[in-house]
C-alpha cells in the first residue's frame, strides 16, 4: 500500500537558519506530491506540488522541495526561516491514477527568535 | 482570493446523534472530499465527490457516513450515530480537476467534533 513518512515530528530551528523537512513515499509507481502547511486555527494550504518534469519544485514563502526518485523522497527546504514559518508542514502523495491524498504524519516547527 | 468554508468550527454532541458538517467549496471546483485526522494521529482520507456522487471512499467511509451536494454551493458530511472515535478534525477540500488530472486539493480550515 502507498505510504508517506515524515520522519522528524519535531524541529527547531533559529530565526534566520535554514529549514530542511524530511518526506519520503513509498509508492509503485512515481507519485505525485505535495506540500501543505497548516498554521494554528488555519486550514490546510497548499506550498508546492510536484507532478512531473523538474525535479526542483518553487512554492510559495520562499519554500522549495527537490524530487528524488532514487531515495523516494521530496524534501522541503526554505534558506532562511522567518518566526512567521512556526507550523505543522505535511507531506502529502496521491497515485498518478487516483485521486485522494495520502498524508505523512506532519512535522511541527518551532522557530526561535 | 477564494477558499473553502467550513461550518461550525467545533461542534460538541452526544454518542448516539446525528452531526451535520458544512462545507462551502470554491465555486468553480467540481471536486469535493472530505478528510479526517483523529488527534496524534495523519490526515486520513474519507470520501471524494464527482458529478454528485461518490467517486471513490475509504474503509472508514462506512454506512454510518454520507455526504450530499444539496445545493450549488454546499457539500455536507453527516455522521448518523456518532460514536466517540468520530471525534476528530474534520477537512474539506475541494478542486477544479481530479489529482490524477494534475488538480490541485484546497483545503477548508476544518471542524473540530467532539463527542462525549
Amino acid at each position: 500500500a502507498q505510504s508517506v513518512t515524515q520522519p522528524d515530528i519535531h524541529i527547531t530551528v533559529s530565526e534566520g537558519a535554514s529549514l530542511e523537512l524530511r518526506c519520503n513515499y513509498s509508492y509503485g509507481a512515481t507519485p505525485y506530491l505535495f506540500w501543505y502547511v497548516q498554521s494554528p486555527g488555519q486550514g490546510l494550504q497548499l506550498l508546492l506540488k510536484y507532478f512531473s518534469g523538474d525535479t526542483l519544485v518553487q512554492g510559495i514563502k520562499g519554500f522549495e522541495a527537490e524530487f528524488k526518485r532514487s531515495q523516494s523522497s521530496f524534501n522541503l527546504r526554505k534558506p532562511s526561516v522567518h518566526w512567521s514559518d512556526a507550523a505543522e508542514y505535511f507531506c502529502a502523495g496521491a497515485k498518478a491514477a487516483g485521486n485522494k491524498l495520502t498524508f505523512g504524519g506532519g512535522t511541527r516547527v518551532l522557530v526561535k527568535p | 482570493e477564494p477558499e473553502v468554508t467550513q461550518t461550525p468550527s467545533h461542534q460538541v454532541t452526544q454518542m448516539g446523534q446525528e452531526v451535520i458538517l458544512r462545507c462551502v467549496p470554491i465555486s468553480n471546483h467540481l471536486y469535493f472530499y472530505w478528510y479526517r485526522q483523529i488527534l496524534g494521529q495523519k490526515v486520513e482520507f474519507l470520501v471524494s465527490f464527482y458529478n454528485n456522487e461518490i467517486s471513490e471512499k475509504s474503509e472508514i467511509f462506512d454506512d454510518q457516513f454520507s455526504v450530499e451536494r444539496p445545493d450549488g454551493s454546499n457539500f455536507t458530511l453527516k455522521i448518523r450515530s456518532t460514536k466517540l472515535e468520530d471525534s476528530a478534525m474534520y477537512f474539506c477540500a475541494s478542486s477544479m480537476e481530479a489529482v490524477s488530472n494534475k488538480g490541485t486539493q484546497y483545503f477548508g480550515p476544518g471542524t473540530r467534533l467532539t463527542v462525549l
